[in-house]
């Protein structure tokens, strides 16, 4: 198994606050995303990283920031939660030309 | 824009049997690359099989190969022998620009399997 970590694994927050979630890899690949999954939706792309401190927006963007200063990590933040925030977040990883192995997933229910 | 369509929300199967999962895709791109993934009910995602637009040769990984048929714009899953451990849901997904690039990669929405003893 790819070693992709994601923490936490499941948090609540309310309305209006701050929330970083981590994607953590030990297999040194170039490429990193953000993907949610939401019921009739599938997976939809946040944001992805290219190579360290080199990003990229993806299909749902918004409301969205992403950060990597190290190869190894890729952050996730939602500057101020929403409820249509609520979601299952997964992180993935893969080397050029190959495809994406998935971290474990996050669940977060913004109340 | 690419799209990925799959419009079987759910297949049952007897254990033991092959079933086919379709697939169907949209994209102007002449350089494409096509993937499925299964997520089980513990939720997550594993990658099963790969097929590149200009690959000659359908894929293949074991119990699971790809039907892929390029005029037709459309890439689904076989899988022969299905086992209990199967009942998933599968999702469907390509990337675009060079052949096996899998940055921005798109998703179907999925569908449901469930094998039956």
């Amino acid at each position: 198994d790819a070693g992709i970590t994601q923490s936490p694994r499941h948090k609540v927050t309310e309305t209006g606050t701050p929330v970083t979630l981590r994607c953590h890899q030990t297999e040194n690949h170039r490429y990193m995303y953000w993907y949610r999954q939401d019921p009739g939706h599938g997976l939809r792309l946040i944001h992805y990283s290219y190579g360290v401190k080199d990003t990229d927006k993806g299909e749902v963007s918004d409301g969205y920031s992403v950060s990597r200063s190290k190869t190894e990590d890729f952050l996730l933040t939602l500057e101020s939660a929403t409820s249509s925030q609520t979601s299952v977040y997964f992180c993935a990883i893969s080397e050029v030309g190959n495809e994406q192995y998935f971290g474990p997933g996050t669940r977060l229910t913004v109340t | 824009a690419q799209k990925i369509t799959q419009t079987q929300p759910g297949m049952f199967v007897q254990e033991k049997e092959a079933v086919t999962l379709d697939c169907t895709y949209d994209t102007s791109d002449p350089s494409y690359g096509l993937f499925w993934y299964k997520q089980p009910s513990s939720g997550e995602m594993i990658f099963l099989i790969y097929q590149g637009s200009y690959d000659q040769q359908n894929a293949t990984e074991g119990r699971y190969s790809l039907n892929f048929q390029k005029a037709r714009k459309s890439a689904n899953l076989v899988i022969s022998a299905s086992q209990l451990g199967d009942s998933a849901m599968y999702f469907c997904a390509m990337s675009k620009g060079r052949q096996g690039g899998s940055e921005k990669l798109v998703f179907g929405k999925g569908m449901k399997l469930t094998v039956n003893p």
